[in-house]
């Protein structure tokens, strides 16, 4: 079993359109919870860190539920420029030094 | 940006050559974590050097092998080149070890033929 695992879509939504997309991590000793944001042929970009009580950054909301391993990322209100792979990372647990793990993405593209 | 760099920006090898990669951390970043990035596939790590030492390793073979400088830049090297070495290959500084943020160059995108 994949460390952390998303399904890798594609997903293609219309502008305006609310999407989420899913991610499930296996070290229930995971520490730190981000999504991260990679244009094609670019490197990723930190887009939110995830917390338990679920937070938000205008347009996106990211929740974890540590009970079921599972991370969340919402977009509403989709616009053309969120075309992307979102990243699902995790700090595991078990290591002091940060090594993230990274799902394998989810290609998302809005059209108009 | 980031202010993190890396050079070069692509590269072409052969099988069984060497290459040596480089990237430059942000101000104030003494840590540098590498990443190896296939196609269609999240970036895997490769290992972090904190203040000029390895600080771990993830499931890649001795041929991996890296530096870190005193002014906290650090290259990847990589011997014995093989086809699944080709891949866009990030680094990542991060003000400390640990779970700071960490902050990607534009990457080394790496091909073996």
């Amino acid at each position: 079993r994949k460390e952390v695992e998303q399904d890798p879509g594609p997903f293609n939504v219309p502008e305006g359109a609310t999407v989420a997309f899913n991610c499930t991590y296996s070290n229930s000793a995971s520490q730190s919870f981000f999504w991260y944001r990679q244009d094609c042929r670019k490197e990723p970009k930190l887009l939110m860190s995830v917390y338990s009580s679920g937070n938000e950054d205008g347009r996106f909301t990211a929740q974890l539920n540590r009970a079921s391993q599972y991370i969340s990322l919402l977009i509403r209100d989709s616009k053309l420029g969120d075309s992307a792979t979102y990243l699902c990372v995790v700090i595991a647990g078990g290591t002091s030094y940060g090594k993230l793990t990274f799902g394998q993405g989810t290609i998302l593209t809005v059209h108009p | 940006e980031t202010g993190v760099t890396q050079s070069p920006t692509h590269l072409i090898k052969t099988r069984g050559q060497q290459v040596t990669l480089r990237c430059s951390s942000q101000s104030g970043h003494n840590t540098v974590s590498w990443y190896q990035q296939a196609l269609g596939q999240g970036p895997q790590f490769i290992f972090q050097y904190y203040r000029e030492e390895e600080n771990g390793r993830g499931n890649f073979p001795p041929r991996f092998s890296g530096l870190q400088f005193p002014n906290y830049s650090s290259e990847l090297n990589v011997n014995a080149l093989e086809l699944d070495d080709s891949a866009l290959y990030l680094c990542a500084s991060s003000q400390r070890t640990g779970t700071d943020t960490q902050y990607f160059g534009p990457g080394t995108r790496l091909t073996v033929l």
